[in-house]
């Protein structure tokens, strides 16, 4: 059972905006910023979006984060066949002192 | 470029012991923690642990407390993750990566598959 609670899959069809929910604490979300990776089959995880609604170099603007309260989102508008993947959210947690990912969300482009 | 290199996957027998490593480069290896994360077959990703490349400090999840060993060898910019005796369930994916406030760059992974 992971700390942060996402749903363990979600779809959409091109064009489509979806939004990935992760759920946490006041250990973890509440207090620390988020990250979100996303991870293609047999392949490293990849950064996506770090310190809650920030995006490194190269990844597109379709690609989105929020954080309200103990919650964090991922939006990702006109939604492309090639953003099927695992997504993963993750956050510091003070009371582990170390960091806790939500379970993953695969995400199926229909 | 940042870079994490791991070594390769490894095929094991329950009890045998077993070291894999994570090479960094492109940075300052002393400047970022290494984190060492688990992927079970299917499933998500869980926090190991992770060290002071400065000072060799390692903190463990409690779920992997006494079951594994991170160290590291910051004159080479290396970090390793041992096993003493392995289970059947230590079937998976690791990772290391460095962290920065969080997990920034990635390794590629080193498949452990440990059966009789």
């Amino acid at each position: 059972q992971s700390v942060l609670a996402q749903p363990p899959s979600t779809s959409g069809t091109p064009g489509q905006r979806v939004t990935i929910s992760c759920s946490g604490s006041t250990s973890n979300i509440g207090s620390k910023t988020v990250n979100w990776y996303q991870q293609f089959p047999g392949t490293a995880p990849k950064l996506l979006i770090y310190s809650n609604n920030q995006r490194p170099s190269g990844v597109p603007d379709r690609f989105s984060g929020s954080k309200s309260g103990t919650s964090a989102s991922l939006a990702i508008s006109g939604l492309q066949s090639e953003d099927e993947a695992d997504y993963h959210c993750a956050a510091w947690d003070d009371s582990l002192k170390g960091v806790v990912f939500g379970g993953g969300t695969k995400l199926t482009v229909l | 470029e940042v870079q994490l290199v791991q070594s390769g996957a490894e095929v094991k027998k329950p009890g045998e012991s077993l070291r894999i490593s994570c090479k960094g480069s492109g940075y300052i290896f002393s400047n970022y923690w290494i984190n060492w994360v688990r992927q079970m077959p299917g499933k998500g990703l869980e926090w190991m642990g992770r060290i002071d490349p400065s000072d060799s400090y390692a903190i463990y999840s409690p779920s992997f407390q006494g079951h594994v060993t991170i160290s590291t060898d910051k004159s080479i910019s290396a970090a390793y993750l041992q096993w003493s005796s392995l289970k059947a369930s230590d079937t998976a994916i690791y990772y290391c990566a460095r962290l920065n406030l969080l997990p920034d760059y990635w390794g590629q992974g080193t498949q452990v598959t440990v059966s009789s």
